[in-house]
Formats: structure tokens, sequence, C-alpha cells
């Protein structure tokens, strides 16, 4: 029962670098999503993949683009690293827009 | 503009004192009230989705109630393993996403 599988679990960057988190999931849902959690503030959503095929913009999606790879895969990619985006990244999915997501353990990401 | 509001930020007990969490939200057009719970360094994990004011759901000690303007989760008889923080959600608004509150730090003593 792996459920949402995230990669890698902590990651240290330079300003400037650029990385790509990855998250797969095994329940056959539809829908994917990444949140970022800063300490403070609830949990904002990045990106959605409502169904394989489409993704959409959330809440605080600049500096970041995703591509959802098949049915079972959504990757976040930050392509040039700022501070400010140092935060705990969480991958989550549903079976279908609006039903309740399962969170993968969390990608602990840090920008010098 | 749409919101979740949770209070309290923290909350001590001790074990046995039941106590209740609050959700405040101004969420157009709500379709649906989520209470997840998150330990430390582990992804939330979904508790209970309530969709109508008046509805309530159980599970052990838990309990979630909503009203049109606020969910409550009581906790009854706590433990320490109850220890977690708890988050609210809301779906809804001009956006229709999940609009997340910052959440309550429960802490259980024996």
């Amino acid at each position: 029962n792996a459920g949402v599988t995230q990669t890698p679990k902590f990651q240290v960057l330079k300003t400037g670098q650029s990385m790509t988190l990855q998250c797969a999931q095994d329940m056959n849902h539809n829908s994917m999503y990444w949140y970022r959690q800063d300490p403070g503030m609830g949990l904002r959503l990045i990106y959605y993949s409502a169904s394989e095929g489409t993704t959409d913009k959330g809440e605080v999606p600049n500096g970041y683009n995703v591509s959802r790879l098949n049915k079972r895969e959504f990757s976040l990619r930050l392509e040039s690293a700022a501070p400010s985006q140092t935060s705990v990244y969480f991958c989550a999915s549903s079976e279908l827009p609006g039903e309740k997501l399962f969170f993968g353990s969390g990608t602990q990401l840090s920008v010098l | 503009e749409d919101q979740v509001t949770q209070s309290p930020e923290a909350l001590r007990l001790q074990e046995g004192e039941s106590s209740s969490l609050n959700c405040s939200y101004t969420v157009s057009g709500l379709r649906g009230l989520f209470w997840y719970r998150q330990d430390p360094g582990k992804g939330p994990e979904f508790l209970f989705t309530l969709y109508s004011a008046g509805e309530e759901k159980e599970k052990e000690r838990l309990k979630a109630t909503l009203t049109k303007k606020e969910s409550f989760l009581h906790i009854t008889a706590p433990k320490p393993e109850d220890s977690a923080t708890y988050l609210c959600a809301a779906e809804g608004g001009s956006q229709g996403n999940l609009i997340f509150g910052k959440g309550t730090k429960l802490s259980v003593k024996p």
C-alpha cells in the first residue's frame, strides 16, 4: 500500500539551480495536486491536474512548472530556484476533483 | 475574499479533558468542508468530509459538525496519541479549489 510516493525527501539547492520533484500514486486516481506548506501559513495549491492530460494553475504558480506524465505521475519543476521557494512540498491525489485528498510524505526543500 | 480561519492556534489538554477546535469559513458556494490530521514530518491524513449544515460525523474520539459559518472538531476524552496538528479545509469559492486553514496544534499530556 504505497499510496502517494514523493522523491526526494530532502533537497538543498543554491539560488538559480533547477530541479524536479517527482510524485507517483498507485490508487488509479484521476486528479493530482502540488501544495507547499510554510510555517504560519496554510497549505497553498501550486498546480493541479484534474485528469490525465490537463494541468491548471493554483494559488501560487509563479516560478514552477508541472508535467502530468501519465495517470500515475505528476512532477513539479523549479527552473531557477529562489530562497522564497524554501518550503515543504506535498503531492496529493484524489479519485475525482473535490474528493478527499491522499498526501505523500513531503519534500523538504531549502534554497540557499 | 475566501478564507478559512482556525482557532485556537495551539491547544494543550490533559488526557481525558474534552474540548473543541473551531474552523470558521467565508467561502461562497461551499461544496465540502474537510478535516485532516497531520503528524510531524508527515503529510496530512484525511479524517472527515461534511457537506451540509447540520451534518455530523464521528470516528473514535472525534466528532465533526458543520454550520453555515463554521465547523467544530470535538475531541472526547483525548489520549496522548491524539496529539497532532488538525487542518480544516473548505472547497468552493471563486476558484473552486480547496482553501486550507493554518491548523490547530493539539498536545495531549498523560
